[in-house]
């Protein structure tokens, strides 16, 4: 496709599961972000992946969270032993790598998580 | 730590007005400032973005200033349609872009017919 690819759109589950989320990003990015977005809030970063690598993850909250991208394409994030503050809107959003100019990150419409 | 502080939480203007959102930033290493939009159900959209060498862009009806020695930057929007009625979200990054975005607070901005 066009845009950055999220599935599922929405994810209802119970405190204490297990869930995946996916992302696929714009063909040729090389990086791809997480980001978590609360009701009324702004967008904040979770993880980012240059190539198969996690670049920067000094945003996951703590352990029970977890993402890889194994070929560089696809990102799965992971959530364990879920709770109910982790509802949320999780975003996604990839971008071309270059530096010295502006390289915009183009998002996904989100997977929207409630935890029961 | 808020590292991008917006303003206002909530803007009514009428038609053909100018809207105006404030942010301002703490970080002096940030050197690219985007300004998504989104509406609800979707994702934010990359309306427009300025680095510090620059005081003013402007793409269609949107317009940033930007003030470096203050540490601020501003989106306007000319004629104001009821189209744009959305949330808007500045942001900061460093490495133009290359690494993660922080955002502000957003602003959710109506126009009335």
């Amino acid at each position: 496709g066009a845009g950055v690819s999220q599935t599922p759109s929405n994810k209802v589950t119970e405190k204490g599961k297990y869930v995946e989320l996916r992302c696929d990003p714009i063909s040729g990015h090389t990086a791809l972000y997480w980001y978590r977005q609360s009701l009324g809030q702004g967008p904040e970063f979770l993880i980012y992946f240059q190539g198969t690598g996690a670049a920067d993850d000094s945003g996951l909250p703590n352990d029970r969270f977890f993402a890889v991208r194994p070929e560089g394409s696809v990102s799965t994030l992971k959530i364990q032993r879920t709770e109910r503050g982790d509802s949320a809107v999780y975003l996604c959003a990839s971008s071309f790598f270059g530096t010295g100019s502006n390289q915009p990150q183009h998002f996904g419409d989100g997977t929207r998580l409630s935890i029961l | 730590q808020q590292q991008v502080k917006q303003s206002p939480q909530s803007l009514i203007v009428q038609k053909g007005g100018i809207p105006i959102i404030n942010c301002a930033y703490e970080n002096t290493a940030f050197d690219y400032f985007p300004w998504y939009q989104q509406f609800p159900g979707k994702g934010p959209a990359l309306l427009i973005a300025i680095r510090p060498d620059v005081s003013e862009k402007k793409e269609g009806r949107f317009t940033i200033s930007f003030n470096k020695s203050a540490k601020q930057f501003s989106l306007h929007i000319m004629d104001s349609q009821p189209g744009d009625s959305a949330t808007y979200f500045c942001a900061a990054s460093n490495s133009f872009g290359n690494e993660k975005l922080t955002f502000g607070t957003g602003t959710r901005l109506t126009i009335i017919p």
